[in-house]
């Protein structure tokens, strides 16, 4: 079965700051990877799928890059409505969430 | 604007059978994956399993066992059924639909979740 490994499992950023997110998984899963946010108390939204591709409407400060094992969200200028929770999400396989990664703000 | 709607009882007692159905409104239930996902309290994402608008179904092999979803078209509904549940089974159980298309493969509508308590 694959494995995904999510780190870290919690990030605290300053307003403006660039965070970084990784996603290891235990085999090659291609690009076959999306990135979700949840708020407290909503469902998850997607930002990015297929590892590197931003959802309709979602701002160009995320990002995704990577592929085979190793994959990384960003968020360039971190903004205070980026408060949330962060999961990979792979599905080459039966879909498999990361651990998720807490966001604060400093 | 497609909705999905989780409805069923919030309490079920331990070994019993934890039954929710997810109504789908704005848009047919044909030609999609739809799936159940859960959220233990302060925990992370679990997919529990799919069916396919024509009954095909799978499941995350830790829940196999416990776990039966199927699709009603006629009512544009699908349902679950979790098995001998436990206080472990205690979560926030999410529908979503799973959007396969153009080579992406995603969660693209989810419903507002219903919070399900194992307790005597």
């Amino acid at each position: 079965d694959i494995q995904m490994t999510q780190s870290p499992s919690s990030l605290s950023a300053s307003v403006g700051d660039t965070v970084s997110i990784t996603c290891q998984a235990s085999q090659d899963i291609a690009n076959f990877l999306n990135w979700y946010q949840q708020k407290p108390g909503k469902a998850p939204k997607v930002l990015i799928k297929a590892a590197s591709h931003l959802e309709e409407g979602v701002p160009s400060r995320f990002s995704g890059s990577g592929s085979g094992t190793d994959f990384t969200f960003t968020i360039s200028s971190l903004q205070p409505e980026d408060i949330a929770t962060y999961y990979c999400q792979q599905y080459d396989n039966l879909p498999l969430f990361g651990q998720g990664t807490r966001l604060e703000i400093k | 604007q497609v909705q999905l709607q989780e409805s069923g009882p919030g309490l079920v007692r331990p070994s019993e059978t934890l039954s929710l159905t997810c109504t789908v409104s704005g848009g047919s239930i044909s030609s999609y994956y739809w799936s159940w996902i859960r959220q233990p309290p302060g925990k992370g994402l679990e997919w529990i399993g799919y069916v396919y608008y024509s009954g095909t179904t799978d499941y995350s092999p830790s829940l196999k066992s416990r776990a039966t979803i199927s699709v009603d078209r006629p009512k544009n509904q699908f349902s679950l059924k979790l098995s001998s549940v436990t206080a472990a089974d205690t979560a926030v159980y999410y529908c979503a639909r799973d959007l396969t298309k153009g080579g992406f493969d995603y969660f693209d509508y989810w419903g507002q979740g219903i919070l399900v308590t194992v307790s005597s």
